[in-house]
């Protein structure tokens, strides 16, 4: 059973510059969440989707959109970046079907604003 | 979203000892209770998990402590490692495998 992936490990832009981060869920799972980490702090949920929806946000704003595809991979779009969007975003799926809750969290994807 | 309030920030233990982190919460809609281990350069590992219809549920030398009428769950950590070394984060959610809302997180240092 592979575990949750995210690509790229560490990205760098610039302010208003858009970017993309991509998870892959571990094998079976069926639901991906977006959390952000801000250095020091604890996990902002983003949102969730389930079946290629959304199902549930946090408090971010519009900018923040995602997607999932029908092999549950999912991808996480940041517009108009600000300094402090610099943070670790992670992933974490977790399957419905199988009537487990835990949420299995990938490595991160450290992006930094400047 | 409501907070989930955890302490204290820091800890160090000596090798062997009892490392204590709590947490406590306001929404009592909150039906799930998992508490997650970071190390540096990784992403969050579940622990041990409890919902609130039990007290306590210990696993090896992880022991969860629920008190559902005061709205608190503390992390026992017993004969404390200096591998057991990490950042510690309680989370609660309204139903497990929705949203976590997540503490500050207890960086533990256990010294040898």
């Amino acid at each position: 059973e592979t575990g949750v992936t995210q690509s790229p490990t560490h990205l760098i832009k610039t302010r208003g510059q858009q970017v993309t981060l991509r998870c892959s869920s571990q094998s079976g799972h069926n639901t991906v969440s977006w959390y952000q980490q801000a250095l020091g702090q604890g996990p902002q949920f983003i949102f969730q989707y389930y079946r290629e929806e959304e199902n549930g946000r946090g408090n971010f704003p519009p900018r923040f959109s995602g997607l999932q595809f029908p092999n549950y991979s999912s991808e996480l779009n940041v517009n108009a970046l600000e300094l402090d969007d610099s943070a670790l975003y992670l992933c974490a799926s977790s399957s419905v079907r199988r009537g487990t809750d835990t949420q299995y969290f990938g490595p991160g994807t450290r992006l930094t604003v400047l | 979203q409501q907070q989930v309030k955890q302490s204290p920030q820091s800890l160090i233990v000596q090798k062997g000892g009892i490392s204590i982190i709590n947490c406590a919460y306001e929404n009592t809609a909150f039906d799930y209770f998992p508490w997650y281990q970071q190390f540096p350069g990784k992403g969050p590992a579940l622990l041990i998990a409890i919902r609130p219809d039990v007290s306590e549920k210990k696993e090896g030398r992880f022991t969860i402590s629920f008190n559902k009428s005061a709205k608190q769950f503390s992390l026992h950590i017993m004969d404390s490692q200096p591998g057991d070394s990490a950042t510690y984060f309680c989370a609660a959610s309204v139903q497990a495998g929705t949203a976590l809302i997540f503490g500050k997180g207890t960086t533990l240092s256990v010294s040898s």
